[in-house]
């Protein structure tokens, strides 16, 4: 089974700002790595992706994330955020065997702060 | 054009009606897939078809049907609606079961 968890439900930054949210999973087999953007009344659009290879990935808008396999977690950063990076932040996974759904942690609301 | 599209994106209705909505996409895409997101935004998957096999059907209501007229489409069927039926739903695709998915902007659904 896998579960997703996104300890912060609600993260305020100001502009500018470094902003890490975090995003830890667990799985008792291997699987694949996303983050998805949900802007407001928009449906969900793919921020990044780890498949294999470099533990660091780097996705759109200047977000980046970090594969660690033994903390089992997939933190998303991005080093200053911007007024139009508020959304909603929802980490997922997928196995890389057997079914191929995603499993969605509940978000994390990233607000900016002018 | 819009790559995976929804219609309608809200729908109010009562209690009891049966309803639909409708998924296109034009990504030329061989699976497609619904996720309820309900009122505390958490996403699960309901059901995806692959080449108009259904290939994963999650433990949902027999009250909803999904039905594939041809792989561009995959609209979702939803008979005697309940209260508990309010959510969004999102409409998904990809290439292959193991590849990428791309999300429709959702459909509110609002039951009364």
């Amino acid at each position: 089974a896998q579960s997703v968890t996104q300890l912060d439900s609600q993260v305020p930054v100001f502009e500018e700002a470094p902003v890490e949210l975090r995003c830890n999973y667990s799985s008792s087999v291997s699987v694949y790595l996303f983050w998805y953007v949900q802007y407001p009344n928009q449906g969900l659009q793919l921020l990044l992706k780890y498949l294999s290879g470099s533990t660091l990935v780097k996705g759109i808008n200047g977000f980046e994330a970090e594969f660690n396999k033994s903390q089992t977690s997939f933190h998303l950063r991005k080093p200053s955020v911007h007024i139009s990076d508020t959304a909603e932040y929802f980490c997922a996974v997928r196995p890389k065997t057997g079914a191929n759904n995603l499993f969605f942690g509940t978000g994390t609301r990233l607000t900016v702060i002018p | 054009d819009t790559a995976v599209s929804q219609t309608p994106k809200y729908l109010v209705t009562q209690m009891g009606n049966d309803k639909s909505i409708k998924c296109e996409q034009n990504l030329g895409h061989d699976t497609m897939y619904w996720y309820k997101q309900d009122s505390k935004k958490f996403l699960k998957i309901m059901f995806s078809y692959n080449n108009k096999e259904l290939i994963i059907n999650e433990t949902v209501p027999n009250r909803f049907s999904p039905k594939s007229p041809d792989k561009a489409h995959l609209n979702l069927h939803i008979n005697s609606l309940e209260l508990g039926d309010s959510a969004v739903y999102f409409c998904a695709s990809s290439q292959n079961p193991a590849d990428i998915q791309y999300f429709g902007a959702g459909t509110r659904l609002s039951v009364l």
